[in-house]
């Protein structure tokens, strides 16, 4: 059974960076999978912000206008979420999750964590 | 970005009947080539992430119950949930994933009557 685990800090001041990790369980992140982040925010809804392949390969939503980074530690079996110069707008849920491929659904889902932006 | 409208937003339906949730693209999500609908619909119960149900358009996944199907090309496509049971409550949500970014539909919620 494939569990993802998000952590890292719940509250985050503006302009600061936000850091996210995601542990994953009962699989290897150097399968073939793509593994992404994805926000969740009453005022947006669900917004994909990026995925990663084990080898570093990364893709990004423009919207974020290049503050996203997404990393991978494959001895650790995670990776990690890095948005810089956070505001307001980026209060939301940030889940972990398998995506089957570069173009393909998203399967397995973390339990996710809140993140308020706030001073 | 591919923008993808639901509707209705809400539906309120009796326990044991059909009911069918719209999704929208703003341009096709199909290769009609090669029989692919890029979009998968998810559930989502209060408190927890979403639940994959169906990816391709169709394809139903490994657990999610027969009552649940999926239908549509092009840029027109359908959630039908028959029998409707309690455990149905939810917010349901169509992505597609043709193009980046990945985009999601703003969710339709449905409930019992």
């Amino acid at each position: 059974q494939v569990v993802l685990q998000e952590s890292g800090p719940g509250l985050v001041k503006p302009l600061e960076t936000l850091s996210l990790k995601c542990k994953i369980s009962g699989a290897s992140i150097s399968d073939n999978n793509w593994w992404s982040w994805v926000r969740q925010s009453p005022v947006k809804g669900l917004e994909w912000i990026g995925k990663i392949f084990h080898t570093g390969n990364s893709n990004y939503n423009p919207s974020l206008k290049s503050r996203a980074t997404i990393s991978v530690d494959t001895s650790k079996n995670e990776f990690s979420l890095r948005l810089k110069s956070v505001t307001a707008a980026d209060t939301a849920v940030y889940y972990c999750v398998r995506d089957q491929g570069l173009i393909s659904y998203m399967d397995i889902w973390g339990e996710g964590t809140r993140v308020t932006v706030s001073s | 970005d591919v923008v993808m409208t639901q509707f209705p937003d809400s539906l309120a339906v009796s326990l044991g009947e059909t009911t069918t949730v719209n999704c929208r693209s703003s341009r096709t999500i199909s290769y009609s080539s090669i029989n692919k609908n890029y979009l998968a619909w998810y559930q989502q119960k209060q408190g927890q992430p979403p639940k994959l149900l169906i990816s391709w358009g169709s394809t139903r996944e490994s657990g999610v119950p027969d009552r649940f199907s999926g239908s549509g090309s092009g840029t027109e496509f359908a959630l039908t949930i028959t029998n409707l049971q309690p455990e149905d409550v939810a917010v349901y949500f169509c992505q597609q994933y043709y193009t980046t970014p990945q985009t999601f539909g703003q969710g339709t919620r449905l409930q019992i009557k």
